[in-house]
């Protein structure tokens, strides 16, 4: 039915924080991503779930984000220790299978004050 | 590792003005190519995407992209240019659809 939704839209939290940010994607698809945009800057790949389970994380930047989707659904990504340099926007994608076109969701601001 | 240079950050054209947005890109085997619009409060939408085969692709809106492997380019056109193309646009390279590497955007300004 609906879109990617990503939820909050926006975050705004103070360094050292732990932040959560969801994404529903779109009912049915197996495959799901997470990308990071900073301002100026077109989407970084971070991580990409088939079903249940990661099948590329190389795209994390250490060992603060963290992503889960345990039920082969929802995806959370988690911040650890939010620095400033965290702040970007967080999108989500997903898409019918790992071959199929990938369908983003409107993104979560973070900002880290 | 594949890469993508979008080599203009802002363009500004009149409505009804043709468009060309350029994009080149690094990789060592035969690439995915996209083309992607961002708008405001939007998620990113493909516009058109090369795999193989003929090497002018159409996509929606009236978008069309030309793959010139001998330039390592893959711009992206439109004839007649309407106000609700201002937007960012993102080209983007891969291996596959799981795959895509993306350029730091052109944003599109369109004037009356």
């Amino acid at each position: 039915g609906a879109g990617v939704s990503q939820t909050p839209s926006n975050k705004v939290t103070e360094k050292g924080k732990y932040v959560e940010l969801r994404c529903d994607p779109i009912s049915g698809h197996t495959a799901l991503y997470w990308y990071r945009q900073s301002l100026g800057q077109g989407p970084e790949f971070l991580i990409y779930f088939q079903g249940t389970g990661a099948a590329d994380d190389s795209g994390l930047p250490n060992d603060r984000f963290f992503a889960v989707r345990p039920e082969g659904s929802v995806s959370t990504l988690k911040i650890q220790r939010t620095e400033r340099g965290d702040s970007a926007v967080y999108l989500c994608a997903s898409s019918q299978s790992y071959q199929d076109e990938q369908f983003f969701g409107p993104g979560t601001r973070l900002t880290v004050l | 590792a594949q890469s993508v240079t979008q080599p203009d950050i802002h363009i500004t054209v009149s409505e009804g003005a043709s468009l060309e947005l350029r994009c080149n890109y690094s990789y060592g085997a035969t690439p995915y190519l996209f083309w992607y619009v961002q708008s405001p409060g939007q998620g990113l939408q493909l516009l058109l995407k090369y795999f193989s085969g003929d090497t002018l692709v159409q996509g929606i809106k009236g978008f069309e992209a030309e793959f010139k492997r001998s330039q390592s380019s893959f711009n992206l056109r439109k004839p007649s240019v309407h106000w609700s193309d201002a937007a960012e646009y993102f080209c983007a390279v891969g291996a596959g659809n799981n795959d895509m590497r993306f350029g730091a955007g052109t944003r599109l300004t369109v004037k009356p």
